[in-house]
């Protein structure tokens, strides 16, 4: 069964720490695998796409890495803000778009 | 480029009755669209994919006779549920597909009394 993992379910830092997000999946023969924010009672904002001949995507602050041999995405915040407090899902895509398999998503909380 | 809508936002509806859903691509044609369920503090979990011009798909343990689902253009996907109970309540996500990727509308969370 095709399955999507994420650990830790829940994490709260102090602003300004590098931080990272894991998402582990059973089936290594994916097609991509996406990275979204999810802000309380709102919708989607994807953050970042790799595909499946990719090792990592870079935007700002972010950066995901993809292991597929071992199952396994990372999304490392450099220099974290209480901006960005949010849930963060990871989804795989195993059939070229037909449909995304989301982990349970990692609750993330900044302080200031 | 490669907006999604959905409307409403939020719908309080009583026992019993029936709430539509729709889901909007505004800048492209959408042949496939799906719909997500999520329930409070849990993550998306897909009910079922929008074909236009066919049957919807729906995933194991999703009533097809209570989520009606009709994709009637290339732009417009309508979720209705059906005499909806309080369980039914959630927050509701349709995406869109262009090419190989999906496009997410920002939700609808229905609450039902």
């Amino acid at each position: 069964k095709q399955e999507v993992t994420q650990i830790p379910a829940a994490l709260s830092v102090p602003e300004g720490e590098n931080l990272v997000l894991n998402c582990s999946f059973t089936d290594s023969a994916i097609y991509n695998l996406q990275w979204f924010r999810q802000d309380p009672g709102k919708g989607l904002t994807s953050l970042l796409l790799i595909q499946s001949s990719q090792r990592e995507q870079t935007s700002g602050r972010l950066n995901a890495s993809l292991d597929k041999s071992s199952g396994r995405s990372t999304l490392y915040i450099a220099a974290s803000q209480p901006g960005d407090s949010a849930t963060y899902l990871c989804a795989v895509d195993w059939n070229a778009g037909n449909m995304l398999t989301f982990g349970g998503g990692t609750r993330l909380m900044v302080k200031p | 480029g490669a907006v999604v809508s959905q409307h409403p936002s939020w719908v309080i509806c009583k026992s019993g009755t029936s709430v539509k859903i729709e889901c909007r691509s505004l800048d492209f044609q959408a042949t496939t669209m799906f719909w997500y369920r999520q329930f409070p503090k849990q993550s998306l979990m897909l009910m079922a994919t929008s074909n236009e011009g066919s049957k919807a798909t729906y995933e194991q343990g999703v009533e097809k006779d209570k989520f009606l689902i009709n994709h009637a253009s290339l732009t417009l996907s309508t979720l209705t549920v059906t005499s909806a109970h309080p369980e039914d309540s959630s927050f509701y996500i349709c995406s869109a597909r262009l090419a190989w990727d999906q496009y997410f509308g920002p939700g609808t969370r229905l609450l039902v009394l």
